[in-house]
């Protein structure tokens, strides 16, 4: 079955640096979505990517589709305390499947 | 707009009880999904449904497990009879687009603990 490497698996970082991550699959997606996840809480979609080389912004929040379509990467610009929390990729390939990265768990230290 | 709304958020039962786990998808999506989060597997899909029928049940653990969608603004998971290894965070998500291929927005979980 597909397969989704998401990295790091958690990340300290000072407050107002920049942070990034990023998903590689072993095979091709059409779709990748990225979803933010606070504790007690249901994952969250930030950004869905749906081309090749595509580049997205949220806010503070970018988000690309790398042209091979096996990976993607998520860039956060100036990091906040509120950044806390666990980010997951998830790529579909075609059907309504979503395969899920474990999630990398971001600390913010003011 | 309301998101999708699941209960009840926590729940905490002895084993071998039957519990229920209740979502009302987002007004006017098609397609709905309940999903199981645990530290060791993450989130596993369960079942799907696309315009109230379920179309992929191969995530259902064992015959304990069962879900329904009488409708389209209403499903329910049930496990009968519940055991220790059930517990975990269930989440249901729905969707807009052709064959469940839209964005998928998730409700805010049910915490389930099986004693």
């Amino acid at each position: 079955g597909q397969q989704l490497n998401q990295s790091p698996q958690s990340m300290f970082i000072q407050e107002g640096e920049d942070v990034s991550m990023n998903c590689t699959s072993s095979s091709i997606f059409n779709t990748w979505l990225w979803y933010k996840q606070d504790p007690g809480e249901g994952p969250v979609l930030l950004i869905a990517l749906y081309k090749a080389g595509e580049l997205t912004s949220n806010g503070r929040l970018t988000a690309q589709f790398g042209i091979t379509r096996k990976d993607s990467f998520l860039n956060i610009s100036a990091s906040i305390p509120s950044d806390v929390g666990i980010y997951f990729c998830a790529g579909r390939a075609g059907s309504y499947q979503l395969t899920f990265g474990k999630g990398t768990k971001l600390s913010v230290i003011p | 707009d309301a998101g999708v709304i699941q209960s009840p958020r926590h729940e905490v039962t002895e084993m071998g009880q039957e519990v229920t786990l209740r979502c009302k998808p987002i007004s006017g999506h098609n397609s709905l999904f309940w999903y199981r989060q645990t530290m060791m597997r993450g989130l596993e899909l369960l079942i799907y449904f696309n315009n109230n029928v379920p179309i992929d049940d191969s995530g259902m653990p064992e015959d304990r497990f069962s879900a329904k969608m009488p409708n389209a603004s209403f499903s329910t998971l049930k496990i009968q009879p519940s055991e220790p290894r059930d517990s975990a965070v269930y989440f249901c998500a729905s969707s807009f687009g052709q064959g469940g291929t839209g964005e998928l927005f998730f409700g805010e979980g049910s915490r389930l603990t099986v004693l």
